[in-house]
């Protein structure tokens, strides 16, 4: 079974500038999450999708990051304009959505961002 | 509150066992989880507990569950320099929504 895809795995800008990160989940999960996870801290929840729609994004700088999962499938987060403070290891994670312990998140490679 | 809470650093000596701590502040977590971050990688999954549980064992690793003072621990028996890693705790909210809260991580450090 394949994993959870992302793109790219690293990615250097300056501030002010755009980015988009591509996450592509386990074939027929139907959650999917981005988290944040800065140098040193644990991965922080930005939005998470049931299917094509969005269950949780109360962390979500709305003022600069998007995110969608057109189809359900493939997911696009972007940061427009980026800051400083952006820099960090975005992290895709998707779960399959039935029920118990066992059914939870698998984890992408991160995209590692940095901000100049 | 949201925070879940471990110590930074742990340092171990090959062939020891290592125990890592956390601790949670939501009681009405239904499953709790360790996960392993290797540099360069994403998190993968060790193993979980349901919160009606105590304790669970899964070959060198063993969980502890003390829902009374909301603490997690995570034993490795006979540690190896494999094991070297970035260890983070995470709760499961008992929402319908499957939110998880991650704990701030341990680094484990092996030393031959």
């Amino acid at each position: 079974e394949a994993g959870v895809a992302q793109s790219p795995r690293y990615k250097i800008i300056e501030k002010r500038q755009s980015v988009a990160f591509w996450c592509n989940p386990i074939s027929g999960h139907a959650t999917l999450y981005w988290y944040q996870q800065i140098l040193g801290q644990g991965p922080k929840l930005l939005i998470q999708f049931q299917n094509n729609g969005v269950v949780d994004d109360s962390q979500l700088p709305k003022d600069r990051f998007s995110a969608e999962r057109l189809k359900g499938v493939d997911s696009t987060l972007k940061i427009q304009p980026a800051k400083l403070e952006d820099s960090a290891v975005y992290l895709c994670a998707s779960r399959a959505g039935t029920s118990g312990g066992t059914d939870t998140q698998y984890f992408g490679p991160g995209t590692r961002l940095t901000v100049l | 509150g949201e925070d879940v809470e471990q110590s930074l650093f742990l340092s171990v000596r090959e062939g020891d066992s290592s125990v890592i701590n956390c601790t949670y502040t939501d009681s009405s977590s239904t499953y709790l989880y360790w996960y392993k971050q290797e540099p360069g990688a994403g998190l993968q999954l060790l193993t979980y507990i349901f919160s009606n549980m105590d304790m669970k064992q899964d070959q060198r690793l063993t969980v502890l569950l003390n829902k009374k003072d909301k603490h997690l621990s995570l034993r490795i028996a006979d540690t190896q320099t494999g094991d070297s890693a970035i260890y983070f705790c995470a709760e499961r909210q008992p929402s319908g929504t499957y939110k998880y809260i991650f704990g701030t991580g341990t680094r484990l450090k092996v030393l031959a």
